[in-house]
């Protein structure tokens, strides 16, 4: 099945810094999803992203399906920020496979 | 709009006991809904899909028996976790995506937080 791997897995910033994270895959996908976990279990869709680029207010996520990688860029970060971050893919209307998180800190 | 929404939150139980969950779309209908589990810090796994009218398809390891899955409309699915134990206890988690949809983008509930005592 498809591989899919974050990097880092764990992140401590200092309020207002920017990041970056980093989702590789194994294998030819038409899903690509980014969700923030917040602390309460909730999945929050940030971006539907199997190519291209997109930009949320902070946030923005660039996806290079031909080289199987996905980025997710926070600028500014806030405490609000903090949580884990999951990369997920899939192909057409099938499952989505989860990587392991990468867990965001901010500190202020 | 693309809600789905789960009942209950939270539940305690006593172990033998059996314990339903619902996953609903509240805006959207849905022929294929999913079920996933998340252990405390780990990520999430693929339980089963659940079928409109038709039978799940569990992941390997998954017990059919176990864990019973009904998906008898286009916006709600149970998952019934039957004879508790308390390895089962976790945080189980269904998504959907929007029948009518163009994109393949799949929405998640909030999540059950099953204890088994």
């Amino acid at each position: 099945g498809i591989q899919v791997e974050q990097s880092p897995p764990d992140l401590i910033l200092q309020e207002g810094a920017n990041s970056t994270l980093r989702c590789n895959f194994s294998d030819s996908v038409n899903n690509l999803q980014w969700f923030h976990q917040n602390p309460w279990g909730q999945l929050i869709n940030l971006f539907y992203i199997p190519s291209g680029t997109k930009q949320n207010g902070r946030l923005s996520a660039t996806t290079v399906a031909t080289e199987r990688y996905s980025l997710l860029y926070i600028s500014s970060s806030q405490t609000t920020d903090s949580g884990v971050y999951f990369c997920a893919v899939g192909r057409s209307q099938g499952n989505l496979i989860f990587g392991k998180g990468t867990k965001l800190s901010v500190k202020p | 709009g693309a809600v789905v929404s789960q009942h209950p939150s939270w539940v305690i139980c006593k172990s033998g006991t059996s314990v339903k969950i619902e996953c609903r779309s509240l805006d959207f209908q849905a022929t294929t809904m999913f079920w996933y589990r998340q252990f405390p810090k780990q990520s999430l796994m693929l339980m089963a899909t659940s079928n409109e009218g038709s039978k799940a398809t569990y992941e390997q390891g998954v017990e059919k028996d176990k864990f019973l899955i009904n998906h008898a409309s286009l916006t709600l699915s149970t998952l019934t976790v039957t004879s508790a134990h308390p390895e089962d206890s976790s945080f189980y988690i269904c998504s959907a995506r929007d029948l009518a949809a163009k994109l393949n983008e799949q929405f998640f509930g909030p999540g059950t937080r099953l204890t088994v005592l």
